[in-house]
């Protein structure tokens, strides 16, 4: 069975610095990695998806890496502004599981203005 | 295409009453999972879909619970008898698997049930 832990659960910031949000998991034969932010009593926004070939992936002020072998991914958010408030999950799919996901409990930032 | 669509938005139900909740997914998504969060916690999967077979159910799923996905396209949850720990975020998500493998799940907004 696949176990997704994030940590820590909650974190604040000043507006302006970098957020660095960790997700790890237990089966590093996971097929590919995808981050999501929740805003309060929403649905999940897809932010990144890496697949298990690829070491990172970057979207504007985004960036995930994957590193398999330590069972490690990372989401950076630079230059952090008070509209990145939000939780931020992650989820792994294993083929073997046939790509359902396992998720992370979350870290629920706060970037002071 | 507008995404993942779920209806109701927000369900308040009282204890014992049957409910039912509905998904629209991408349209050319072949897959359709059902995810159940509570309060503090990720997502947990319940059951899932490839066109309209359903495919696998979670032991989180007791026989109250039974879910549909007619000709592979819109989706349905439907609780019976509900009971309080039934109260949580029900969400929907699709995507597309072929034979190049498994692309990415887009998720719905939710329909938040509360059975008091």
């Amino acid at each position: 069975k696949q176990e997704v832990t994030q940590i820590p659960a909650a974190l604040s910031v000043p507006e302006g610095e970098n957020l660095v949000l960790n997700c790890s998991f237990t089966d590093s034969a996971i097929y590919n990695l995808q981050w999501f932010r929740q805003d309060p009593g929403k649905g999940l926004t897809s932010l990144l998806l890496i697949q298990s070939s690829q070491r990172e992936q970057t979207s504007g002020r985004l960036n995930a890496s994957l590193d398999k072998s330590s069972g490690r991914s990372t989401l950076y958010i630079a230059a952090s502004q008070p509209g990145d408030s939000a939780t931020y999950l992650c989820a792994a799919a294993r083929r073997s599981n046939d790509y359902k996901l396992s998720f992370g409990a979350g870290t629920t930032v706060t970037v002071r203005a | 295409d507008t995404g993942v669509s779920q209806d109701p938005r927000h369900k308040i139900t009282k204890r014992g009453q049957n409910v039912t909740f509905r998904c629209d997914p991408i349209s050319e998504h072949n897959r359709l999972y059902w995810y159940r969060q509570t309060l503090g916690q990720g997502p947990e999967f319940l059951t899932y879909f490839q066109n309209e077979a359903q495919l696998e159910k979670s032991r989180l799923l007791s026989d109250r619970f039974s879910a549909e996905r007619p000709k592979g396209s819109f989706s349905t949850l439907e609780i019976q008898r509900t009971e309080q720990g039934d109260s949580a975020m029900y969400l929907c998500a699709s995507s597309f698997i072929g034979t190049s493998g498994a692309y990415e799940q887009y998720f719905g907004p939710g329909t938040r049930l509360t059975v008091t």
